[in-house]
Formats: structure tokens, sequence, C-alpha cells
């Protein structure tokens, strides 16, 4: 299994900012996803992110308010913009192909004040 | 589309005592089913997973699951719980055709001395 690593893995920020995640994995993976988990609440999926290609983003989330980028095989970033104390979550990315078992990294928790 | 309901938010027992954690899923095509754990302040963790083959799976820390097809169901049990065991479980089921995973709501697992 395919092991996963984030950073920051926590983090206060005002509102109006924007603070970039990281996501790094062992192993080169074709697709790597985002996933959102806001309190109390279970997980959703923002966007899936592609080496060479734009992410695909699930529906009610854009690309203004959470770019990605997928510069390599092991490496993605996710962007919060503009952030309100509504995007305060913990955010997750994961890797996997079809067929395969997702697993997680440990999780970016954002408060924005 | 899929759609899986973890049928309790949150369940106290008693340390040492049985548990079981119910899931129910819809889907028009194959899935893949999987248990998840979130521990206090941590990202999630594979509990186990059906993919195919024998209906009941062992996953780590004592916990089980069995997949009924014809009640949609993949509840997960363990016969006697740990202090350690209090966490958040998330069901989650995936295409056997696609990468998307959906999320349960959650089980808030409570485990008291």
């Amino acid at each position: 299994s395919a092991v996963i690593s984030q950073k920051p893995s926590r983090d206060i920020c005002q509102r109006g900012t924007s603070l970039t995640i990281q996501c790094q994995v062992d192993s080169q993976v074709t697709m790597m996803f985002w996933y959102r988990q806001q309190p109390g609440q279970s997980l959703t999926l923002i966007a899936t992110a592609n080496q060479g290609s734009e992410a695909t983003y699930e529906s009610g989330f854009v690309i203004d308010k959470f770019p990605i980028s997928r510069p390599n095989l092991t490496f993605s970033t996710l962007t919060v913009s503009n952030m309100s104390p509504e995007d305060s979550s913990i955010y997750l990315c994961t890797s996997g192909q079809i067929g395969e078992t997702q697993y997680f990294g440990p999780g970016t928790r954002l408060l924005v004040l | 589309a899929q759609s899986v309901t973890q049928l309790d938010s949150q369940v106290p027992v008693f340390e040492e005592a049985p548990v079981e954690l119910r899931c129910n899923y819809s889907s028009s095509v194959s899935v893949y089913l999987f248990w998840y754990v979130q521990y206090p302040n941590q990202g999630l963790q594979l509990l186990l997973k059906y993919l195919s083959g024998s209906t009941l799976v062992k996953g780590i820390n004592g916990f089980e699951a069995e997949f009924n097809k014809s009640q949609t169901s993949f509840h997960l049990r363990k016969p006697s719980v740990h202090i350690s065991d209090t966490a958040e479980y998330f069901c989650a089921v995936r295409p056997n055709n696609d990468y998307k995973l959906s999320f349960g709501a959650g089980t808030t697992v409570t485990v008291r001395a």
C-alpha cells in the first residue's frame, strides 16, 4: 500500500488568505484525490488530480476556489483560496486506481478565523 | 450513483462488550465495500475491505464485517471492545469499475470502562 504524507498537518489562517496543502506519495500513482471533512461531517470528494491534465472537480467545487497542481506522479497540491471560516475542515489526500484500495494521508486540519 | 447509510450516529458501549455498526448501501452496479476508522485527531485508517470472495472479511484490531448482497448491507462487528476502540467509523463504497469512494455519515463509538 502507498504511504501518504501531507504538509502542513494543521494551520490557523486569517480569512481572505490562501493556504497550499502538499501531498506526497511514496510510489508513483496515476490518480490522486482530495477530500474535505467538515466538522462533524463525513468525507466529500473535492477533485481528482491526474498527472499531465486538468483536475476534475466534483459538483459544488470549482477550480478558482480549490486550484490543484499535479506536477509529477508522486506529488500534488491543493490550494484553499480566499478562505472564510466555512473552509475550516480537515483536508485529506489519497491515491488509487480502479480496483485498488485507497489509503489516506494523515490530513491537514485547517481553522480559518 | 451510490449512497451509503450508517444507521447509528452514536454507539456507546462498555469495555469488553460486543459492538455492531450497521451500514447499508444502494448502487446500480457492483461495488467494493470498505470500513475506515478515524481515531481522535488522526486521519483515516483502513479497517477492512470486501472486494470479492468470502462474504465474511476480517480486518485489523479484531474487527470483522459481513457482506450481504440481498440486504445490501456491510455491518461491522467486534466481539469485545477496548477503550482504544473509541473512534469514528466510516463505511464506504466504490463501484468496481470506478475509483470514487462514497462515504456514510459516520458512527461515533464511545467505549466506557
